[in-house]
């Protein structure tokens, strides 16, 4: 596709329960990122995909928190028995290498709710 | 730590007048890159400008264009004949690089409304 999707754009899930949150990169582009966007934050990072392997996890929060990508391209970030303080928007972000200075381009989001 | 400051957390300016948005940042690196994004209530981040640290020459795109001030560490975007459509958050960020990985830190956006 010519940007980032991802999907669902809005779930809405109950507290314990696993989600599933989908991204589709920009063809071609081999870096992958995660972020989470708090309400009236900023995003923060959460895991950068090479390719098909995470190269760096170290803004997951908890071991509750999975991503995968494994055919390089479509990712999924996994959120296992859910919180409420888990709720927050969950952006995707793809750049061609993930070299120095490369924009990283964003997709709309998925704004989880857990109630 | 590489920490970024936006001191602004709502602004507002007449449509056709300028703004300026103010950035910080904090860093021990001599190279890097510094970006302002747009949010607007679609969520979705755009690019509006970026900036190499070892670039002296402000970053300029159209009616956006930015003060950086390498020394003090300030990088402020300035929006010129302000558009209702420029109403957004907006947020500064740096390029950190830790680990081999190149990714954003965020400021806390400043949320710019252009009234008619």
């Amino acid at each position: 596709g010519a940007g980032v999707s991802q999907t669902p754009s809005n779930k809405v899930t109950e507290k314990g329960k696993y989600v599933e949150l989908r991204c589709d990169p920009i063809s071609g582009h081999t870096a992958l990122y995660w972020y989470r966007q708090s309400l009236g934050q900023g995003p923060e990072f959460l895991i950068y995909f090479q390719g098909t392997g995470a190269a760096d996890d170290s803004g997951l929060p908890n071991d509750r928190f999975f991503a995968v990508r494994p055919e390089g391209s479509v990712s999924t970030l996994k959120i296992q028995r859910t919180e409420r303080g888990d709720s927050a928007v969950y952006l995707c972000a793809s750049s061609l290498m993930g070299g120095a200075g490369e924009t990283q381009y964003f997709g709309p989001g998925t704004r989880l709710l857990v109630l | 730590a590489q920490t970024v400051t936006q001191s602004q957390p709502e602004m507002s300016v007449q449509e056709a007048e300028t703004v300026t948005l103010s950035c910080t940042y904090d860093t021990s690196e001599n190279n890097y890159y510094l970006f302002w994004y747009k949010q607007p209530p679609s969520r979705q981040m755009i690019l509006v400008i970026r900036q190499e640290a070892y670039k002296q020459q402000n970053a300029t795109e159209n009616r956006f264009s930015v003060n950086f001030q390498k020394a003090a560490k300030s990088f402020s975007l300035k929006i010129s004949d302000s558009q209702l459509g420029d109403t957004a958050m907006y947020f500064c960020a740096f390029m950190k690089r830790a680990s081999g990985t190149y990714k954003y830190i965020f400021g806390t956006g400043t949320r710019l409304k252009v009234l008619a």
